[in-house]
């Protein structure tokens, strides 16, 4: 399978600050990827599809303006949580998919903590 | 939209017994089924996935089975051992690159 990679692994900051995490594919071309959050002991939340060189799609409830998704490339995607909010701690996870792919492949996650 | 529902929630097992993970899955258009382990802290991990087009396929000590018909497929792991302690998720999708819609877990704890 692909092998993905998510950077930073955790980070905490402040209330009001921004947070960029990066979605890697390290020997696969995604041309699609996905952003989900997970919460303590529950299953994963799709946030957002992303295709690359097109704008997200975003599941009903998520802000678009508050997580911004940036698909650049065939092998980085990036996630922003602008404003971040206490309430936006979570652990955050990608995956891949390829062209006409139904198999996912995911990160190691990212840990955010918004104190 | 695909409503998957995974049982047990919780399931303890005897080291070198079997444990089986059942899903149901609501939409009969879905035609892909993968299932995920997580560990503590970590992504998911694919370990084994089925389409429609096969009722049964197997990797070692691990198999899954679907029934169409009922619309529910399972996870068998044959001689657990204390690594195979973890949270397996199900998901369905219509294939492509749709949306997986994910069960809300199964917590496995082997007991050595």
């Amino acid at each position: 399978g692909a092998v993905v990679s998510q950077h930073p692994s955790r980070v905490i900051c402040k209330s009001g600050t921004s947070v960029k995490i990066e979605c890697r594919s390290l020997d696969f071309q995604a041309t699609t990827m996905f952003w989900y959050r997970q919460f303590p002991k529950k299953s994963l939340m799709l946030m957002a599809t992303s295709n690359e060189g097109s704008k997200a799609t975003y599941e009903q409830g998520v802000e678009k303006d508050k997580f911004l998704i940036n698909h650049a490339s065939l092998t980085l995607s990036t996630l922003t949580v602008t404003s971040a909010h206490p309430e936006d701690s979570s652990f955050y996870i990608c995956s891949l998919g390829g062209v006409g792919s139904e198999t996912q492949y995911f990160g190691p996650g990212t840990r955010l903590l918004v104190l | 939209g695909e409503n998957v529902e995974q049982h047990p929630s919780t399931l303890s097992v005897q080291e070198g017994d079997s444990a089986v993970i059942k899903c149901t899955y609501s939409d009969s258009a879905s035609n892909y089924f993968p299932w995920y382990k997580q560990e503590l802290g970590k992504g998911p991990q694919l370990i084994i996935d089925i389409r429609s087009n096969v009722g049964e396929k197997k990797d070692q000590r691990i198999a899954v089975t679907l029934n169409k018909t009922a619309k529910h497929f399972s996870l068998h792991i044959t001689e657990t051992q204390p690594e195979d302690s973890a949270v397996y998720f199900c998901a369905a999708s219509k294939g492509g690159n749709n949306r997986l819609a994910f069960g809300k877990g199964n917590q496995v704890v082997v007991i050595p």
